[in-house]
């Protein structure tokens, strides 16, 4: 079983709508949680962090549920723009906090 | 510089060569990863450097793959007698206390095998 497991998708969403995916961590002892965007032949870039209590930014929010051990992402009122893959990062203290990314999750918004 | 900086950003070389690729951290980042990403697939963990610690080379493929860092500074990725599967755009990141903070990327070398 992978550490990090993401739905490869891809999301088609209509401009506008509110599309939201979650990703999975099997290692209970996982630290740190962060949401990554690609957009195609770039680098990977930071989108947010993920805290205990859930965070927004702007028309974005993530949640933690560490009881069952997934973090989530919803972007609201989708822009073209958004179409990227977005990538899910756990640090893991036994791996020396080391970054495990998912598989990433690509989302295409349509107008 | 303010960001991660990778160098070459493209290499052409010829199947059997021996490439280096370089980055350059953000000043003061003690921790270093190396990932290898092909055309369409996602990210492929090689190395991670943390500080002092002994690297995690568990990602490497094979042992015609190695890299070093000298302290919290350079690190060089080197591959030996390249063959045309390591075509790949080859993305360094570091961050400030292995994971502790966000990781920022360079915008990578696209390594082309022929």
């Amino acid at each position: 079983r992978k550490e990090v497991e993401q739905d490869p998708g891809p999301f088609n969403v209509p401009e506008g709508a509110t599309v939201a995916f979650n990703c999975t961590y099997s290692n209970s002892a996982s630290q740190s949680f962060f949401w990554y965007r690609q957009d195609c032949r770039k680098e990977p870039k930071l989108l947010m962090s993920v805290y205990s209590s859930g965070n927004e930014d702007g028309r974005f929010t993530a949640q933690l549920n560490r009881a069952s051990q997934y973090i989530s992402l919803l972007i609201r009122d989708s822009k073209l723009s958004d179409s990227a893959t977005y990538l899910c990062v756990v640090t893991i203290r036994a791996a020396g906090n080391k970054l495990t990314f998912g598989g990433g999750t690509r989302v295409l918004v349509k107008p | 510089g303010a960001g991660v900086s990778q160098s070459p950003s493209n290499k052409v070389t010829e199947k059997g060569k021996d490439v280096e690729l370089r980055c350059d951290p953000i000043s003061g980042h003690t921790a270093l990863y190396w990932y290898r990403q092909r055309l369409g697939q996602g990210l492929e963990f090689l190395i991670y450097f943390q500080g002092n610690s002994a690297p995690d080379k568990s990602g490497l493929p094979s042992d015609r793959f190695s890299a070093e860092r000298t302290g919290e500074s350079v690190s060089t990725l080197t591959i030996q007698r390249t063959q045309q599967e390591d075509s790949a755009v080859y993305l360094c990141a570091s961050s400030g206390q292995g994971g502790k903070t966000e990781a920022f990327f360079g915008q990578g070398t696209r390594l082309t095998v022929v």
